[in-house]
C-alpha cells in the first residue's frame, strides 16, 4: 500500500529561526514528489515538484531535497516569517500506468511561526 | 488566488438533504479533480476528469456522490442524502496536460457541515 509519513505532527518556532520538516514514502513505481503549502481553510499551493533524478529543489525561502534511495524527503524553511504559519503536506505521485497517476498525500506538517 | 474557483465556499445542512458543489478550473486545463480533506488529514482523491470524460472514481465515492463535467469546463460534485460523516472540506483541483509532472492548482474548497 502507497503510503507518506510526515514529521513531526507539528512545530512551533520563533521568528526568523530556520526549521525543517520530514517525509517517508513507501509509493512505488515513483513519479515525484510534491510539497504543498496549505493555509487555514484554504486550497494546497504547490512549493516544489521533484522528480527522481533531482535531489535538490528551491523556491524562495524553501528548499526540498529528494533521496530516492532512502525514499525520504525534507523542506527546508529559513528565516521563517509569520506568514510561513500553515500546513505543509508532502504528495507523492505513482505511474499507475496508461497516463493514470495516483497522488498519495500526507497528512501534513502544522508549523506555527510565533514572534 | 491560483486561477481556480469554488463554490459555495460553506455549505451547512442537515443530515438526509441534498448539496451540490461547483468547480470552475483554470481554462483550458484539461484534468479536472476532486479531493475531500477532513481535520487534521491530507486531501484524499475522490474522482477525476480528462475533458467530459470521468476516468477514475475512488472507493470512497459511494453511490450517493457523482460528480459531472458536461461540456469540459466546469465540474460539479453532488451529494444525496447526507450524512453526518459527509462533513468535510471538498477540494477541485486543475491540471494542464496529461503527465503525472504537471502540477494541479487547487481551488479554495468547499467547506460542508452536515447537522
Amino acid at each position: 500500500k502507497n503510503q507518506v509519513e510526515q514529521s513531526p505532527q507539528s512545530l512551533i518556532i520563533l521568528e526568523g529561526k530556520n526549521c525543517t520538516l520530514q517525509c517517508n514514502y513507501t509509493v512505488s513505481p515513483f513519479s515525484n514528489l510534491r510539497w504543498y503549502k496549505q493555509d487555514t481553510g484554504r486550497g494546497p499551493v504547490s512549493l516544489t515538484i521533484m522528480t527522481f533524478s533531482e535531489n535538490t529543489k528551491s523556491n524562495g525561502r524553501y528548499t526540498a531535497t529528494l533521496d530516492a534511495d532512502t525514499k525520504q524527503s525534507s523542506l527546508h524553511i529559513t528565516a521563517s516569517q509569520l506568514s510561513d504559519s500553515a500546513s505543509y503536506i508532502c504528495v507523492v505521485s505513482a505511474n499507475a500506468g496508461a497516463g493514470s497517476y495516483q497522488l498519495t498525500f500526507g497528512k501534513g506538517t502544522k508549523l506555527s511561526v510565533i514572534p | 488566488d491560483t486561477g481556480v474557483s469554488q463554490n459555495p465556499r460553506h455549505k451547512i445542512t442537515k443530515r438526509g438533504q441534498n448539496v451540490t458543489f461547483r468547480c470552475d478550473p483554470i481554462s483550458e486545463h484539461n484534468r479536472l479533480y476532486w479531493y475531500r480533506q477532513t481535520l487534521g488529514q491530507g486531501p484524499e482523491f475522490l474522482t477525476y476528469f480528462q475533458n467530459e470524460a470521468q476516468l477514475e472514481k475512488s472507493r470512497l465515492l459511494s453511490d450517493r456522490f457523482s460528480a459531472e463535467r458536461p461540456k469540459g469546463s466546469f465540474s460539479t460534485l453532488e451529494i444525496q442524502r447526507t450524512e453526518q460523516g459527509d462533513s468535510a472540506m471538498y477540494l477541485c483541483a486543475s491540471q494542464l496536460g496529461t503527465s503525472g509532472g504537471n502540477e494541479q492548482f487547487f481551488g479554495p474548497g468547499t467547506r460542508l457541515t452536515v447537522l
